[in-house]
């Protein structure tokens, strides 16, 4: 089955880290870029991070810029966002999207997973 | 920052009815538009691409429309799954992608 798994969501303090990971399966995990996209209790959709097929770029919104870090393991099919310095502000549900096929330039997300819950509060 | 705006936020419909969602932006994406749909609960679920495109698996009721700076998705007949809220995306703009605050489809 194609899908996407999240894990590593948990409650944290101000100021603290998480690692964020997302297991693919039944695709060949390689071939696509990836991306981060988080939503805050109750609101919309917000981008937070892109990577792209070989992990040769990374892309950050400005609101993580500094503090998060996008990475993949193409050994064991994951993609994880390391994040850092979290803020009440960085509360939300953050899933895992697949992003364009190899070098397509299209940063639309075709699958996506249901997510992981980060609760930053003291 | 391409500003996404939705309307309406909220739509009540009946099943079987036609509805027409609108998606404008505050600056031309050409047809770098995506449709996703969301239930409660669940991961969204990509609808359209390219403004028009339908993605793999999405039932001919659900059309895209637009270029530039206004954007329409028609569902032609409503059925009861399609109670959700949905959300436009523009990537023209990479990496400065940006979503719309989405509207949501209740039973009316």
């Amino acid at each position: 089955e194609v899908q996407l798994v999240e894990s590593g969501g948990g409650v944290v303090r101000p100021g603290g880290s998480l690692r964020l990971s997302c297991a693919a399966s039944g695709f060949t995990f390689d071939d696509y870029a990836m991306t981060w996209v988080r939503q805050a209790p109750g609101k919309g959709l917000e981008w937070v991070s892109g990577i792209n097929w070989n992990g040769g770029a990374t892309y950050y919104a400005d609101s993580v810029k500094g503090r998060f870090t996008i990475s993949r393991d193409s050994a064991k099919n994951s993609l994880y966002l390391q994040m850092s310095s979290l803020r009440a502000e960085d509360t939300a549900l953050y899933h895992c999207a697949r992003g364009p096929y190899a070098r397509s330039p299209y940063w639309y997300f075709d699958l996506w997973g249901r997510g992981t819950l980060v609760t930053v509060s003291s | 920052e391409i500003v996404m705006t939705q309307s309406p936020a909220t739509l009540s419909v009946s099943p079987g009815e036609r509805v027409t969602l609108s998606c404008r932006a505050s600056q031309s994406v050409s047809s770098g538009l995506a449709w996703y749909q969301q239930t409660p609960g669940q991961a969204p679920r990509l609808l359209i691409h390219g403004a028009s495109t339908r993605a793999t698996g999405i039932p001919a009721r659900f059309s895209g429309s637009g270029s530039g700076t206004e954007f329409t998705l028609t569902i032609s007949s409503l059925q009861s799954e399609d109670f959700a809220v949905y959300y436009c995306q523009q990537y023209s703009d990479w990496p400065r992608t940006t979503f719309g605050q989405g509207t949501k489809l209740e039973i009316k």
